[in-house]
C-alpha cells in the first residue's frame, strides 16, 4: 500500500499569499495518477486537481498541481479567503487507493 | 448541475445492519460508476467501495470486505451501501461520490453531503 505523507500539517498563511502544500508517496505513483480535494468544515470534499496537475471543471487557475514519481505539490498562487481549508492528496495509481492525511491551511 | 444526496444514517449497535442510499439527479446516472468514502470523526478520508455504470463490477475496501455490499437501482438513479455486522471502527461520515468518468476511473467528483452513521451499544 502506497503511504501518502502530507506537509506541513499545518500551514498559517494571510490572504494574498502563496501557499505550498506538499503529498510525498512511499513509492512511485504510477502514470501520475494523483488528485487533490480541499474539504471545509461542514462540508463534502471538492475535487480540485487529477492527474497531478489537471484542473477539474469549475476550479479557479490560482489552483496548480504539480510532480510526479514520489513528490507532488500543490500551489495556491494568491490565497483568497474562501480557500482556507483543509486539502488531502489522494493516489489511485496502484491498489488500495489512498489518501494523505491532510494539510490545513489556516488564516494567519 | 449534479445533486447527490445520501440517507439511512443513525446509531446502530455493533453487529446490526444499516443500509444507506444515495439519490442522484442532474447527470445520467446509468452512465457512471459510482463510490463510497467515509471520514471518521475528525479523521481523514477512507475510500470503502465501488460500483461499475451497470453493476457488473464491485471493489471493496479490505476494511469491510465481506461485511458490506454496494449496489444500484438504475431504474432509480439510486446508489445502495448495505453495511452488516457493524464495528465500532465503521462510525463515520459515509460519502456518495461520482466518478469522474464513465468507467471506474478512482477519482471522486462530485461528492454529495454525507450521512453519519454512529456505531455504538
Amino acid at each position: 500500500e502506497i503511504v501518502l505523507t502530507q506537509s506541513p500539517g499545518t500551514l498559517s498563511l494571510s490572504p494574498g499569499e502563496r501557499a505550498n502544500l506538499s503529498c510525498r508517496a512511499s513509492q512511485s505513483v504510477s502514470g501520475s495518477y494523483l488528485a487533490w480535494y480541499q474539504q471545509k468544515p461542514g462540508q463534502a470534499p471538492r475535487l480540485l486537481i487529477y492527474g497531478a496537475s489537471s484542473r477539474a471543471t469549475g476550479i479557479p487557475d490560482r489552483f496548480s498541481g504539480s510532480g510526479s514519481g514520489t513528490d507532488f505539490t500543490l500551489t495556491i498562487s494568491r490565497l483568497e479567503p474562501e480557500d482556507f481549508a483543509v486539502y488531502y492528496c489522494q493516489q489511485y495509481g496502484s491498489s488500495p487507493l489512498t489518501f494523505g492525511q491532510g494539510t490545513k491551511v489556516e488564516i494567519k | 448541475q449534479v445533486h447527490l444526496v445520501e440517507s439511512g444514517g443513525g446509531v446502530v449497535q455493533p453487529g446490526r445492519s444499516l443500509r444507506l442510499s444515495c439519490a442522484a439527479s442532474g447527470f445520467i446516472f446509468s452512465s457512471n460508476a459510482m463510490h463510497w468514502v467515509r471520514q471518521a470523526p475528525g479523521k481523514g478520508l477512507e475510500w470503502v467501495a465501488v460500483m461499475s455504470y451497470d453493476g457488473s463490477h464491485e471493489y471493496y475496501a479490505d476494511s469491510v470486505k465481506g461485511r458490506f455490499t454496494i449496489s444500484r437501482d438504475n431504474s432509480k438513479s439510486t446508489l445502495y451501501l448495505q453495511m452488516n455486522s457493524l464495528r465500532a471502527e465503521d462510525t463515520a461520515v459515509y460519502f456518495c461520490a461520482k466518478d469522474r468518468r464513465d468507467s471506474i476511473s478512482w477519482v471522486f467528483d462530485p461528492w454529495g453531503q454525507g450521512t453519519l452513521v454512529i456505531v455504538s451499544s
